[in-house]
């Protein structure tokens, strides 16, 4: 069965402490890694997707890596609207095309 | 450009009413998802569209739950006899093509509560 394992559940960081999320899955035949960030009250928002280990993308303080086992979502000198929860999903494609699974998600508060 | 839209934002309704959610995905997209969020199990995949047809529907009860996308450009969740443990926030997502690679976008969902 296909999982996805997010840690830690909750990150406290002060503004400009960088840290890193992780991501850990077994989705068999990987044919995607997907970040996501969810504001309170709102939708999933869509960061990135990685396609093949060694992969590696950027957006602002964000920074997604993955290796075969893993992913990393590094965040480097966060500000206090980095604050939301981060969500990856694999995808396993094929006949499974669109079944993405979800991990719990992280909590990341970044404080003033 | 619009997003995902859904409706209605909040539902509260007493056990055994039926509910029906409805979602316009963007326009042009091919694909439309709907997911169940709750504290406990996260984001879980309820069924999927794929140019309207039912591609796979393994999350849903069966028993409660039916979807339907009769036009490209819109889709209901309805559940009948709603029960306590339904409450939850529902969302609708879509994407376009046939690559997995997609991005899914998502709506900012119903928060239902059934009492």
């Amino acid at each position: 069965e296909d999982q996805v394992t997010q840690s830690p559940e909750a990150l406290r960081l002060q503004e400009g402490e960088s840290s890193s999320l992780n991501c850990s899955y077994t989705v068999s035949g990987l044919r995607g890694l997907f970040w996501y960030r969810q504001d309170p009250g709102k939708g999933p928002e869509f960061l990135f997707t990685l396609y093949s280990a060694g992969e590696e993308k950027e957006k602002e303080r964000l920074k997604a890596t993955l290796t075969k086992k893993e992913s990393f979502l590094h965040i480097t000198a966060p500000k206090p609207e980095d604050s939301a929860t981060y969500l990856c999903a694999g995808n396993a494609g094929g006949t499974s095309y669109g079944k993405l699974t979800f991990g719990q998600g992280t909590i990341l508060t970044v404080h003033p | 450009d619009a997003g995902v839209i859904q409706s209605p934002r909040h539902e509260v309704t007493e056990m055994g009413q039926e509910v029906t959610l409805r979602c316009k995905p963007i326009s042009g997209h091919d694909y439309l998802f709907w997911y169940r969020q709750t504290m406990m199990q996260g984001l879980e995949l309820l069924v999927y569209f794929n140019n309207k047809a039912v591609m796979d529907d393994s999350g849903m009860p069966k028993d409660r739950f039916s979807a339907k996308m009769p036009n490209a450009s819109f889709s209901t969740l309805k559940i009948q006899p709603s029960e306590p443990r339904d409450s939850a926030v529902y969302f609708c997502a879509s994407s376009w093509g046939q690559a997995s690679n997609q991005p899914q976008h998502f709506g900012d969902g119903t928060r239902l509560s059934i009492l």
